[in-house]
């Protein structure tokens, strides 16, 4: 089954306790990003990824890191987790470039940050 | 002034009505337009794409207004399956390549029985 993978699905965490969020496609996707999500805010893109060891930051890239070793995996990287942190966050892998290519989500990570 | 924005919501409306929800993008040289279909704390999913001729898919219609720069989403016949919240996404692009999306914060509907 076609499909996008985030690992953990629930995280409590405390501040400054590095952590990784995991995410993993099957589709062979070029293209990656990371979103956050916040109430009255909607969906903020993080980082994206072209491709293999190419990553760029999106709108709110503070806070994150990102790698891309290989093309199926790109981990979330907070180095010292805050609590303005806490939100749903969503990876994505999309086909291609191009503006029509559909974006697929993994199922979210609910991460609380004490 | 928010780069998208959506009708706030909640729409409630009753099984077999037509609701129509409308969103308005800052970007003039934005070229892409979407809707996504996000059910309560599950991943958002597209729904359709918008295009300049306007579209449609069986009971849901897009429509787009360059001009006075805003998307609409039309739902006919409401289903109580058509719960959620529904995203208006503008690809910041002044052409068709690269994938910088911007999500308005979403418009809840709520179809009763």
């Amino acid at each position: 089954e076609a499909q996008v993978t985030q690992n953990p699905r629930y995280l409590i965490t405390v501040t400054g306790k590095k952590l990784t969020v995991t995410c993993s496609q099957n589709m062979n996707h070029e293209y990656m990003s990371w979103y956050r999500q916040d109430p009255g805010l909607g969906l903020r893109q993080i980082y994206y990824s072209m491709n293999v060891e190419v990553t760029d930051k999106g709108d709110v890239p503070e806070g994150y890191k990102v790698s891309r070793k290989e093309k199926r995996n790109f981990p979330l990287i907070l180095e010292s987790p805050s609590p303005n942190q806490t939100s749903l966050y969503f990876c994505a892998s999309s086909s291609g470039l191009a503006a029509y290519n559909e974006q697929f989500f993994g199922p979210g990570t609910r991460l609380t940050v004490l | 002034r928010k780069e998208v924005e959506q009708d706030p919501g909640p729409f409630n409306v009753p099984e077999g009505a037509t609701v129509a929800f409308n969103c308005t993008y800052s970007n003039s040289a934005s070229q892409s337009f979407f809707w996504y279909r996000q059910d309560c704390r599950k991943e958002p999913k597209l729904l359709m794409s918008v295009y300049s001729s306007g579209n449609e898919d069986g009971r849901f219609t897009a429509q787009l207004n360059r001009a006075s720069q805003y998307i609409s989403l039309l739902i006919r016949d409401s289903k109580l399956s058509d719960s959620a919240t529904y995203l208006c996404v503008v690809n910041r692009g002044a052409d068709n390549y690269g994938q910088n999306f911007v999500f308005g914060p979403g418009t809840r509907l709520s179809v009763l029985p």
